[in-house]
C-alpha cells in the first residue's frame, strides 16, 4: 500500500529564517506531487506541483520554492521566512497522467514569529 | 479557471439531524469532482468522487452526485453523528493535473 510521509508536523521559525519541509512517497513510482498551503480559517491554496523529478510548477509567486530531487521526494523551502509564510503545509500526491485524486499528509503546522 | 464555492459555515447540527453542504463548480472540459473531510490538526482525507455526470459518489453515510446541468456536488447525510465534526472541502480538477478547492465548510454535531 501507498504512504505519505510528511516531516515535521509543527515548526516555529523566527522571520528571516530558512524553511525546509520534507515529503516523501512510498509505495508508488512516479507520482505526481503538491505542496499546499491552509492559512487559518481559510481554503487550500495550490503552491507547487511536480509530475516529475525536477519538474516543478509555481503556481503562486512567492517567497517559496519547491525541489523533487526523487522520484518520490518533494521538498518546500524558503531562504528567508515572512511572518505571512505562517500556515498548515500539506504535501499531498496522486498516481500519474491524469489521475487526479490526491492522497494527504498530515500536514505542518507553521508558525514565523 | 477553475472554481469551487462551498456554502459558509460554521453548520451546527444536532446528532441525527439531517445534512446538505452545498458545492457548485466552474470548470472546463470534463471535470471530476471530490469531496474531503479535515478532522482537527489532520491532513486531508479523501471522502468520496464522481468522475462524470450523474454519477453519485458515496461513503460512510455520505452521498453527492454529480450535477452537469446546475454544476453541482452538494454533500448530504441522513443522519450526523458527534463523529463527522469536521471541515469539509469540495474539489474539482477542472481537466487538469491538481485539484481546485472550496474554502471549506465547518460542520459541527452537537450530542
Amino acid at each position: 500500500s501507498q504512504t505519505i510521509h510528511q516531516w515535521p508536523a509543527t515548526l516555529v521559525q523566527p522571520v528571516g529564517s530558512p524553511l525546509s519541509l520534507e515529503c516523501t512517497v512510498e509505495g508508488t513510482s512516479n507520482p505526481n506531487l503538491y505542496w499546499y498551503r491552509q492559512a487559518a480559517g481559510r481554503g487550500l491554496q495550490l503552491l507547487f506541483y511536480s509530475v516529475g523529478i525536477g519538474q516543478i510548477s509555481s503556481e503562486v509567486p512567492q517567497n517559496l520554492s519547491a525541489s523533487r530531487p526523487q522520484d518520490r521526494q518533494f521538498i518546500l523551502s524558503s531562504k528567508k521566512l515572512l511572518l505571512s509564510d505562517s500556515g498548515f503545509y500539506l504535501c499531498a500526491w496522486s498516481r500519474g497522467g491524469m489521475n487526479t485524486e490526491a492522497f494527504f499528509g498530515q500536514g505542518t503546522r507553521l508558525t514565523v514569529v | 479557471g477553475n472554481s469551487v464555492t462551498q456554502m459558509e459555515g460554521p453548520v451546527t447540527l444536532s446528532e441525527e439531524a439531517f445534512l446538505t453542504i452545498n458545492c457548485t463548480y466552474t470548470a472546463t472540459g470534463y471535470p471530476s469532482l471530490f469531496w474531503y473531510v479535515q478532522y482537527p490538526g489532520e491532513g486531508l482525507q479523501l471522502l468520496l468522487k464522481a468522475t462524470k455526470a450523474d454519477d453519485k459518489g458515496s461513503n460512510k453515510g455520505f452521498e453527492a452526485t454529480y450535477r452537469k446541468e446546475t454544476t453541482s456536488f452538494h454533500l448530504e447525510k441522513g443522519s450526523v453523528q458527534v463523529s463527522d465534526s469536521a471541515v469539509y472541502f469540495c474539489a474539482t480538477d477542472g481537466g487538469r493535473r491538481a485539484l481546485t478547492f472550496g474554502s471549506g465548510t465547518r460542520l459541527q454535531v452537537q450530542p
